[in-house]
This record gives C-alpha cells, structure tokens and sequence, in this order.
C-alpha cells in the first residue's frame, strides 16, 4: 500500500461547481497535514494545512479523519483558476521530511 | 526577490556526464531539500539539509551528492549521468525544518539526459 493515495483524475468540472477530493495515508502515527497545488510546468506550493478540527480559508475546507485515515479538500464555487493538480501531502515521521501523493488533476470547464 | 531560486532552468546533456543543479533561498530559513519529480509526477525527496548539516538522505545513489556551504545555499551535483536521471529537480527550504512547516519551492530544474 502506498503510504499517500490519491486519485489522480482527471476531474473535469464545470465552472461553478463543487468537487472534493480525497486521499488516503497508510501510517497511523502521521501528524500533520497539507494540500499544495502544482500548476502545469510550476512548483508546488501551499494551499493549506489540515487541523484536526477541520479548516477552512475562503471557498476551500479541508477536513482529517484519523480513525479513518484520510484527508479531503472541498472547493465551493469553482473557478477557471482553480485549474490545477493538488497534492496531497503528509509528515509520516515527525521530522521534516514530507511525503507527497501523486496528485489529483483538476480541470475547471468554462 | 524570488525567494527560492534555482540554476539552471533547463538542463540537457549527455548520458555520463556530471552536472551541477544550484540553488539559493533569500528567506533565511534553516533546512533546504532537494526532490525529484519524474515524469509520472510523483515528486519524492532525495536530501534536507539545517543548517548546513545531512538530516535526510533517502536511498539515493551516491552519484548525487548534495552540498551546502551556508544554510541559504544548496547545491546538488550528479555525477556519471544515466537516462533514469532525467527529471525536474525541485529545490526547497523551510523556515524550521519541524513537522508544520510549510515548504517553499523552487521553479525547478527540468534534465534531460540524452
């Protein structure tokens, strides 16, 4: 089992719409939790850490589930910018080091 | 300004040679990463450095070996070239190197080894 699993898509999504991603980790003793997002050609960067509690910053939510060991990112009201892959990401070990799933890629549709 | 910044963009070159990826960050963070994206996109990391000292280094091959000669540099040089090499070389740094950092990347190193 891969330590972080995402679907990879595509998701082609009309423009407006609401999609959700999930991803799946393997070890229970990961501690914390990120989304970044790649455009095509660019770097990774942040979009947002997971709390425990959930968390939310503007038309994104992102959600932990430990018993169930997963993460979800929500995004409301989708837009043309939106287009992207997103990156699943979590710190298994405590440490610096981050383990990053293959990535979800994200169409927007006008 | 850029914040994370990496020589050179681009990097074409033949099967066997050495080749030396740079990169710089102006944030004044502790730990500096290297990772390699394929071309399946699954990025994974190779080495982190804080402060100038080895923390991780992943079962990578010893023809690559990373160098930090302050904590806002840190370079990776790749020696005997193989096919299986070419990638994007993605730099990063954090500001701590603990658990809820947030990295930042670099723009990448795209190599193709011909």
């Amino acid at each position: 089992r891969k330590e972080v699993e995402q679907d990879p898509g595509p998701f082609n999504v009309p423009e407006g719409a609401t999609v959700a991603f999930n991803c799946t980790y393997s070890n229970s003793a990961s501690q914390s939790f990120f989304w970044y997002r790649q455009d095509c050609r660019k770097e990774p960067k942040l979009l947002m850490s997971v709390y425990s509690s959930g968390n939310e910053d503007g038309r994104f939510t992102a959600q932990l589930n430990r018993a169930s060991q997963y993460i979800s990112l929500l995004i409301r009201d989708s837009k043309l910018s939106d287009s992207a892959t997103y990156l699943c990401v979590v710190n298994i070990g405590g440490n610096e080091k981050l383990t990053f799933g293959t990535g979800t890629r994200l169409t927007i549709i006008p | 300004d850029t914040a994370v910044s990496q020589t050179p963009k681009y990097l074409v070159t033949q099967m066997g040679n050495d080749k030396s990826i740079k990169c710089e960050q102006n944030l004044g963070h502790d730990t500096m990463y290297w990772y390699k994206q394929d071309s399946k996109k699954f990025l994974k990391i190779m080495f982190s450095y804080n402060n100038k000292e080895l923390i991780i280094n992943e079962t990578v091959p010893n023809r690559f070996s990373p160098k930090s000669p302050d904590k806002a540099h840190l370079n990776l040089h790749i020696n005997s070239l193989e096919l299986g090499d070419s990638a994007v070389y993605f730099c990063a740094s954090s500001p701590r190197g603990d658990s809820t950092d947030t990295q930042y990347f670099g723009p990448g190193t795209r190599l193709t080894v011909l």
